[in-house]
């Protein structure tokens, strides 16, 4: 079945130590979207990708890089500079046509600082 | 910029009653709407999208909403809730500019009781 696949589900992460989650589809989307769930907080957008070898940031892509180089994979890094990374990270992806739900999200992992 | 706002942290409502989640939006030119649903530690899934047309929107698991132009409004309904609707709703709306970004509410709790 066409999808996303987020990996791992759960993260542990070392004060200073990068991480990186993955994010990879299968339905031929062009675009990809990296976000953060906190609490409260709703979804805020990390980072985007329109096409491959092009990325742009979003609202709070501080302390966070990602590489777009397949179509079908964005992955995430957390690097040490994120002061406060335990969140629920979300992937989705987006087809061009607006029939369908448009947006198809990962299953999300969980991130945690120990 | 465009926002998302949902006033209810949480609404708590018996089961066979109908429910109500609230959203309101704020975009320049036309808003392209949508709500999701979360389960615990999963990913979102999509339940409808407003883009044209009809302002009541017809979607997954019988719920719908109501799209009103005046008020800017967005409210998910179901006419009999159920205890395994009790779940986080979130209420999107999508970037009119590059990126095609979704920006969400903070989200509602629904919590559906017998």
């Amino acid at each position: 079945d066409g999808g996303i696949t987020q990996s791992p589900k759960y993260l542990f992460r070392k004060e200073g130590q990068n991480v990186t989650l993955s994010c990879e589809q299968n339905l031929n989307h062009d675009a990809m979207y990296w976000y953060r769930q906190d609490p409260g907080q709703g979804l805020r957008l990390i980072y985007y990708s329109q096409i491959v070898n092009d990325f742009q940031k979003g609202d709070i892509a501080e302390g966070y890089s990602v590489s777009r180089e397949k179509k079908e994979s964005f992955p995430l890094t957390v690097t040490s500079a994120q002061k406060n990374p335990t969140a629920f990270y979300l992937c989705a992806s987006r087809s061009a046509l607006d029939r369908g739900p448009g947006y198809t999200f990962g299953s999300g992992t969980r991130l945690t600082v120990v | 910029a465009q926002s998302v706002a949902q006033p209810e942290d949480q609404v708590n409502v018996a089961e066979g009653n109908p429910l109500t989640v609230k959203c309101t939006y704020s975009v320049s030119g036309n808003p392209y709407l949508f709500w999701y649903v979360q389960y615990p530690n999963r990913g979102l899934q999509f339940l409808l999208k407003y883009i044209t047309g009809d302002n009541l929107v017809k979607g997954s698991y019988g719920f719908e909403a109501e799209f009103n132009k005046s008020q800017t409004s967005f409210h998910l309904k179901k006419p009999s809730a159920l205890v395994s609707d009790s779940a986080l709703y979130f209420c999107a709306v999508r970037d009119t500019g590059g990126g095609n970004k979704l920006t969400f509410g903070t989200g509602t709790q629904l919590k559906v009781e017998l």
